[in-house]
């Protein structure tokens, strides 16, 4: 299994231009999770899809935070207007196989985020 | 909702020496708590998990106690190795919601 992928591992733009992370979820896995973390808030849960359908978003900052799952293996996330306090490493994680009881989440390696 | 406290924030031990991580929940109905290590420039990756209907799990040097009483659990590392420095995250499960996780534990192994 290739685990959880995500792109690009870092990237750098400046302020005010559209990014897009991108999150490929373990194969099979029908829960997927986007995460923000910072030295100074930790891990952040930002927003969380069951079967492709976002549940809950209430930690996603503002309005220039969307997400989208397509389908079962790709989901994005995407910040436009980029501002520099968005610089941060964000995760995708995902979980589960259905009837397998308790499971895990997966977690990506992340995506560096840095806006100038 | 469910809330997790861990400490310490930080914590530096000498190598061959134990380190412990202690973790508190808030909601009685959690029944899943993953332990994640989390090594620089990686995702959290899984090292152990107990499910409320047991009170201790062992791996090798790693162990994992539980008190559903007193709602905390704990990481216990014995022998510790200078490759175990990394920043521990403990996470609680309480039925279909996320995870909840802790703020994290630095852990410092010196050699």
């Amino acid at each position: 299994d290739a685990g959880v992928i995500q792109s690009p591992r870092h990237e750098v733009t400046e302020m005010g231009q559209e990014v897009t992370l991108r999150c490929k979820p373990i194969s099979g896995h029908n829960s997927l999770f986007w995460y923000r973390q910072t030295m100074m808030r930790g891990l952040e849960l930002l927003i969380y899809f069951n079967n492709n359908v976002p549940i809950d978003d209430s930690g996603m900052p503002e309005d220039r935070f969307s997400a989208k799952m397509p389908n079962a293996s790709f989901s994005t996330l995407k910040i436009q207007p980029s501002e520099p306090r968005d610089s941060a490493v964000y995760f995708c994680a995902s979980c589960c196989h259905l009837g397998q009881g308790h499971q895990p989440q997966h977690f990506g390696d992340g995506t560096r985020l840095s806006i100038l | 909702g469910e809330n997790v406290e861990q400490h310490p924030s930080t914590l530096s031990v000498q190598e061959g020496d134990s380190a412990v991580i202690k973790c508190t929940y808030s909601d009685s109905a959690s029944n899943y708590f993953p332990w994640y290590k989390q090594e620089l420039g990686k995702g959290p990756q899984l090292i152990i998990d107990i499910r409320s209907n047991v009170g201790e799990k062992k791996d090798q040097r790693i162990a994992v106690t539980l008190n559903k009483t007193a709602k905390h659990f704990s990481l216990h590392i014995t022998e510790t190795q200078p490759e175990d420095s990394a920043v521990y995250f403990c996470a609680a499960l309480s039925g279909n919601t996320p995870l909840v996780f802790g703020k994290g534990t630095r852990l410092s192994v010196i050699a």
